[in-house]
This record gives C-alpha cells, sequence and structure tokens, in this order.
C-alpha cells in the first residue's frame, strides 16, 4: 500500500532555512501536499505540487518534487518562530472513484531564537 | 470564512462507555474524514463517507462506527470505548470539485479513556 515518510524532527535558528524532507512510494500519486499543523489546531494546507512539476515556489516555500526518487521537499527560507509547527508531508493517489491522502507522521520543527 | 467544527475540543470518558464525536462543515463538501492522531504514528483514516449515508472503512476502523445522515455532519461513534482509543481525533472534509482536493480540518478533540 502507500507509504509516507518523513523524520520526526527538524531545529534550526532563527533567520536560517529550513529544509524538511519526505519520501513515498506510490508512483501514480497526482498531488503531494505540505500540511502544516500548529500547536491545539488542526492541520491546514500550506502548499501542493502537481506530480508532473519539479518545482513550486511561494513566497518563502520552495517545494522541490523528485519523482524518479519519489523525494518530496519543502525549503522555508529565514525562518521564523512562527513557523514552528508539525509539517506533515501527503500524497494522494487514484484508489477506485476515491482519491485517497496518506499522511506521513509529521515532523516537528522548532525554531530557536 | 471556511469552517470545520467540532464539538467538544476535550473529552473525557470511561471505559465501556459509548461516545460520540461530532463534525460539522459549512462548505457545502461532498467528502468528510475520520481521522486519529497519535505520536509517532501520525494521521491514520478512521472512516470517510463521500455522500449522505454513504461511508468508507479506512485504515483503522475496527472499534468505530459513523452516521452521515445530513451533507454538513459526519459523526463517529466509539460504541464501547478502551483505554486504546485515548487519542486525538480530527475531522476533516473536501469538495469533490475543486481541483487540488485540500482537505480541511476541524481543530481536534482530545479525547481521553480512563
Amino acid at each position: 500500500g502507500e507509504d509516507v515518510e518523513q523524520s520526526l524532527f527538524l531545529s534550526v535558528r532563527e533567520g536560517d532555512s529550513s529544509v524538511i524532507n519526505c519520501t513515498y512510494t506510490d508512483s501514480s500519486s497526482t498531488y503531494l501536499y505540505w500540511y502544516k499543523q500548529e500547536p491545539g489546531a488542526g492541520l491546514q494546507l500550506l502548499t501542493y505540487i502537481f506530480s508532473n512539476m519539479d518545482m513550486k515556489q511561494d513566497q518563502r516555500l520552495t517545494v522541490l518534487l523528485n519523482k524518479k526518487d519519489k523525494h518530496l521537499s519543502l525549503r522555508i527560507a529565514d525562518t521564523q518562530t512562527g513557523d514552528s509547527a508539525i509539517y506533515f508531508c501527503a500524497e494522494m493517489g487514484p484508489s477506485g472513484g476515491y482519491q485517497k491522502v496518506t499522511f506521513g507522521i509529521g515532523t516537528k520543527l522548532q525554531v530557536i531564537p | 470564512d471556511v469552517k470545520v467544527t467540532q464539538s467538544s475540543r476535550y473529552l473525557v470518558k470511561r471505559t465501556g462507555e459509548k461516545v460520540f464525536l461530532e463534525c460539522v462543515q459549512d462548505m457545502d463538501h461532498e467528502n468528510m474524514f475520520w481521522y486519529r492522531q497519535d505520536p509517532g504514528l501520525g494521521l491514520r483514516l478512521i472512516y470517510f463517507s463521500y455522500d449522505v449515508k454513504m461511508k468508507e472503512k479506512g485504515d483503522i476502523p475496527e472499534g468505530y462506527s459513523v452516521s452521515r445522515e445530513k451533507k454538513e455532519r459526519f459523526s463517529l461513534i466509539l460504541e464501547s470505548a478502551s483505554t486504546n482509543q485515548t487519542s486525538m481525533y480530527l475531522c476533516a472534509s473536501s469538495s469533490r470539485t475543486s481541483g487540488d482536493n485540500e482537505q480541511f480540518f476541524g481543530p481536534g478533540t482530545r479525547l481521553t479513556v480512563l
């Protein structure tokens, strides 16, 4: 079945860049997502990329997709303390009539002032 | 502002009790989901529904059931709560017609079963 893997924890200093990595197994994935969960809240979509794209940039966020290696990364430039959260990688693949989204375990980003 | 609301933020129940978790969305979404979130395990799909009165099992449906009598409301039922069902429960919804299939999440219900 589908599987999404990511590391549990990342610590960076304020102002540095953060890179959160993710690997997935479903080669038929159509969308790949990054969701953010702030303390005490539900998940919120941060950005996503189509599977036929290599890169997507949105202000401080850069998503890179290596489809051959099934590797997705999220780079946050000039990381701020407000970026401290759990970041979930997710992929959507076709599964019959319903397009199932599989989430990774989440990477907790700690930003040190 | 689009919204998914869950009936309780925190809930404490005893083993064997029947527990209802309610979720309401105001976006007229067709799809609704129930996940549980546990440390080191991430989000795991319990059940989902793609239409009123329709339900499908997710990855971990055992010990749970669901009800979708109205489009905006999706209920998760623990028929006889057990301590291993202590967890954070997240409800989400999505539109069948949206291009990116974004899921909108509620704030979660932290359930403790004693």
